[in-house]
């Protein structure tokens, strides 16, 4: 239990397109999902949260109006990066917290997406 | 205050052997410390985690050691595999509000054969 997928897995793009990238818990509810930014050898850099039915919540120097993030239902999250540029190239992880947080799952455990690669050309 | 220190980078080990990363952190409020292993590629997967009320689990090879009172906590591997080879994540987070991890910058390990 406690998968989640993220699609498309690889996603190549010209410069100034958009790019949709799905997040989905496929056996549990998560209110809370995170979005996190992974640069080559580096660690995950949280870019922000997203909460079920409201807006989310963006970490310090991420652009909320490159970055669009809507969290529909308590089962998908979806991250747009808007115009993207060579600079957006890079490895986009999500994770999900599951709602109950029962017995089953300790605490507030973040299970993660395999990741997307995003390349802007 | 929300950093969390992870040593070190890298690390090399012979089949067999123990591998041990440590990580320190700052912040008194923090009350879950999992440990995530990344392949190239991959996202990163739950290994084991530990609250401040013990003071070492043990699940498999894999080993918690946590010290509250210098604030660090390490993970050991023990009988260390090829197949052990990636990149470790410490991270630190409170169980109650936001549920943020803070993240360990990462130690890539490679266990020769």
């Amino acid at each position: 239990g406690a998968v989640v997928s993220q699609h498309p897995s690889r996603v190549i793009c010209k410069s100034g397109t958009s790019v949709k990238i799905e997040c989905r818990s496929l056996d549990f509810q998560a209110t809370t999902m995170f979005w996190y930014r992974q640069f080559p050898k580096q660690s995950l850099m949280l870019m922000a949260t997203s909460n079920e039915g409201s807006k989310a919540t963006y970490e310090q120097g991420v652009e909320k109006d490159k970055f669009l993030i809507n969290h529909a239902s308590l089962t998908l999250s979806t991250l747009t990066v808007t115009s993207a540029h060579p600079e957006d190239s890079s490895f986009y992880i999500c994770s999900a917290v599951p709602t109950s947080g029962g017995a089953i799952w300790a605490y507030n455990e973040q299970f993660f997406g395999p990741g997307t690669r995003l390349t802007v050309l | 205050q929300q950093q969390v220190k992870q040593s070190p980078q890298s690390l090399i080990v012979q089949k067999g052997g123990i591998s041990i990363i440590n990580c320190a952190y700052e912040n008194t409020a923090f009350d879950y410390f999992p440990w995530y292993q990344q392949f190239p590629g991959k996202g990163p997967a739950l290994l084991i985690a530990i609250r401040p009320d013990v003071s070492e689990k043990k699940e498999g090879r894999f080993t918690i050691s946590f010290n509250k009172s210098a604030k660090q906590f390490s993970l050991h591997i023990m009988d260390s595999q090829p197949g052990d080879s990636a990149t470790y994540f410490c991270a630190a987070s409170k169980t109650s509000g936001t549920y943020k991890y803070i993240f360990g910058t990462g130690t890539r390990l490679k266990v020769l054969a």
